[in-house]
């Protein structure tokens, strides 16, 4: 079963503005981590922010985590054609290391 | 380190072969993922290993599948009969795991096709 579920499930911008993906899920967890998946290819790791972190920067992306609402949001700023991709959320729930990812989101940045 | 190694990239086989998907993790990982990812479903993790033990086989679809890690540096995944709803891709991942999961390091994956 799918431990995680993004929103949206599609998101289309242009070149240059933010993206936001969001990312619910259900029971507690030791971390979670964002993903982005290329077509075709296999998943390359982002970003992993612990479950006693709230907000974590790297390079364009930002991710902070809600433990109380069960819920991290995955921020893209200034966005590019070559962002453009599937994103997705994994989760390890707590004393278990088996990583469940979501649905994803796919985002389109058009030139 | 030359990343997770899967193979065949390719698989392309008739309802009811045998098909024996493989996996070389990372140097040094200890645990190792299994995934089948569909467009209806999405991405499934079937079994995962700790230090080449079997933890959690809940998402294997039924006896058709098995999979075994004989060591720390090989793992296969095994469909027999293999049905036109098993066509795929399946991922294998590899991640250093203590307390918790650090990253994980994808393969290029193993489309399979049944026909």
């Amino acid at each position: 079963s799918q431990q995680g579920e993004e929103d949206p499930q599609a998101l289309s911008i242009q070149e240059g503005e933010n993206a936001t993906m969001n990312c619910s899920y259900k029971t507690s967890i030791n971390n979670l981590q964002w993903y982005r998946q290329n077509s075709g290819r296999g998943l390359v790791h982002l970003i992993l922010i612990r479950s006693n972190e709230r907000e974590k920067h790297s390079g364009r992306l930002r991710v902070t985590l809600d433990t109380s609402k069960k819920s991290s949001s995955l921020l893209i700023t200034a966005s590019r054609a070559a962002d453009t991709a599937s994103y997705f959320c994994a989760t390890d729930r707590n004393n278990n290391n088996d990583m469940r990812f979501g649905a994803g989101t796919r985002l389109t940045v058009k030139p | 380190d030359a990343g997770v190694i899967q193979s065949p990239r390719h698989e392309v086989t008739e309802m009811g072969q045998e098909v024996t998907l493989r996996c070389k993790p990372i140097s040094g990982h200890n645990s190792l993922f299994w995934y089948r990812q569909t467009m209806m479903r999405g991405l499934e993790l079937l079994i995962y290993f700790n230090n080449n033990v079997p933890i959690d086989d809940s998402g294997m679809p039924e006896d058709r599948f098995s999979a075994k890690m004989p060591n720390a540096s090989f793992s296969t995944l095994k469909i027999q009969p293999s049905e036109p709803r098993d066509s795929a891709v399946y991922f294998c991942a590899s991640s250093s795991w203590t307390d918790y999961n650090e990253k994980l390091f994808f393969g290029s994956g193993t489309q399979l096709s049944v026909l």
